[in-house]
């Protein structure tokens, strides 16, 4: 367990919607993660965070922005939900510096209808 | 543009048999190799992990071979039970402060019995 919670686990929601999933941390890890999986495409980067307030933006962060204000927790926000943005969401950590591995929420599945 | 290339992206194989799982990438720059194992509804687990300083790296049944020159990675799974069916991810990331993971597009595994 990476002492990652990700909420909604399952959210439905309409085209133009703004939508924020939550991720949070139990552990005070400095770096956090946002991917989104669909089929075909693997794991794709969102945004992360280096550090309170610290955020860049990763391969496929259109339509999408994030905050961090404390430590623990990490923010993706839709802020008008699309279509193409249905997919599974995860957040993830990384337990220090160097050659260390990402460590994963188990998900959100968001639904755009 | 796909970092990292996987295949196959099916797979299935006897009780007993070995599972190959093949990854190449382009960039050299990438130092840090690891594979995730996920089950359905939960988040990608690391399973094992590789530098390319080392040509192989073996943890119970997995194994990690690894070709600098040739700019590829395998899992193999020796033995391979019901319990390893899953998708597995290849991954690769170069070092540094909020390095990135790049992700292959995953691989099915069935193991029949």
């Amino acid at each position: 367990d990476a002492g990652i919670t990700q909420s909604p686990r399952h959210k439905v929601t309409e085209t133009g919607t703004p939508v924020t999933l939550r991720c949070h941390q139990t552990e005070n890890h400095r770096y956090m993660y946002w991917y989104r999986q669909d089929p075909g495409h693997g794991l794709r980067l969102i945004h992360y965070s280096y550090g309170v307030k610290d955020t860049d933006k990763g391969e496929v962060s259109d339509g999408y922005s994030v905050s961090r204000s404390k430590t623990e927790d990490f923010l993706l926000t839709l802020e008008s939900a699309t279509s193409s943005q249905t997919s599974v969401y995860f957040c993830a950590i990384r337990k220090g510096q160097g050659l260390t591995p990402l460590h994963f929420g188990n998900g959100t599945r968001l639904t755009v209808t | 543009q796909q970092q990292v290339k996987q295949s196959p992206q099916s797979l299935i194989v006897q009780k007993g048999g070995i599972s190959i799982i093949n990854c190449a990438y382009e960039n050299t720059a990438f130092d840090y190799f690891p594979w995730y194992q996920q089950f359905p509804g939960k988040g990608p687990a690391l399973l094992i992990a590789i530098r390319p300083d080392v040509s192989e790296k073996k943890e119970g049944r997995f194994t990690i071979s690894f070709n600098k020159s040739a700019k590829q990675f395998s899992l193999h799974i020796m033995d391979s039970q019901p319990g390893d069916s899953a998708t597995y991810f290849c991954a690769a990331s170069i070092s540094g402060p909020g390095n990135q993971f790049y992700f292959g597009t995953g691989t099915s595994l069935t193991v029949i019995p």
